[in-house]
């Protein structure tokens, strides 16, 4: 159990649509990740979001964004969705370095 | 760019022990972090080397060579929940982390 919740769990979008994944992280925890995690793939970075402030992104297109709260919660937002955007979607808070996961949110696209 | 390589797949039976190794090309490299994740779960922090040598936690153990850019997981008294997939993670500037494709341990009785 480490204190990061996600939502929803699942859902199931259609190409062109957009979603909204949220994120509440653990307590005191001013760091927040997000990955995609393909079947069978390591988790791939998307961007990092510190004290509210995108600090680090990764190899992925505008489309994805990304917004953190002033109680550090979180939200990733993926528009106009590819058939290649399903995956496992994972957030992690952090303090020091050390990333605590949610149990992620499992997008299917058809 | 950045890079991580681990093997695949490393099968090992009950009781044993086993190595899974990871080298990294990266720059702004400031330590190495290890990762269990099981089917269907989250990935769970292991150990984190930020100097070079051994770190040891309970039948877990990582070790860690900036010279070399190489770094591995011992894990000692293999037993049956040890299987899953285990991914080194390069921390870097800002604490960005990146992961390997992971390494999947199966473990037989």
């Amino acid at each position: 159990e480490t204190g990061v919740t996600q939502s929803p769990t699942h859902l199931i979008k259609t190409r062109g649509q957009q979603v909204t994944l949220r994120c509440s992280s653990q307590s005191g925890h001013n760091t927040v990740s997000w990955y995609q995690q393909a079947l069978g793939q390591g988790p791939q970075f998307i961007f990092q979001y510190y004290r509210e402030e995108e600090n680090g992104r990764g190899n992925f297109p505008p489309r994805f964004s990304g917004l953190q709260f002033p109680n550090y919660s979180s939200e990733l937002n993926v528009n106009a969705l590819e058939l290649d955007d399903s995956a496992l979607y994972l957030c992690a808070s952090s303090l020091a370095g050390e990333l605590f996961f949610g149990e992620g949110s499992r997008l299917t696209v058809l | 760019g950045q890079s991580l390589e681990q093997p695949s797949e490393v099968t090992a039976v009950e009781g044993a022990i086993v190595q899974i190794n990871c080298t990294y090309q990266t720059s702004g490299f400031y330590g190495l972090s290890w990762y269990q994740q099981h089917d269907g779960g989250a990935p769970t922090f292991l150990s984190y080397n930020a100097l070079d040598g051994l770190e040891e936690t309970g039948r877990f153990s990582s070790f860690l060579s900036r010279s070399d850019s190489y770094g591995y997981l011992l894990l000692q008294e293999l037993q049956m929940k040890d299987s899953a997939s285990y991914f080194c993670a390069v921390s870097r500037a800002g604490f960005k982390t990146i992961f390997g494709a992971g390494t999947r341990l199966f473990v037989k009785a």
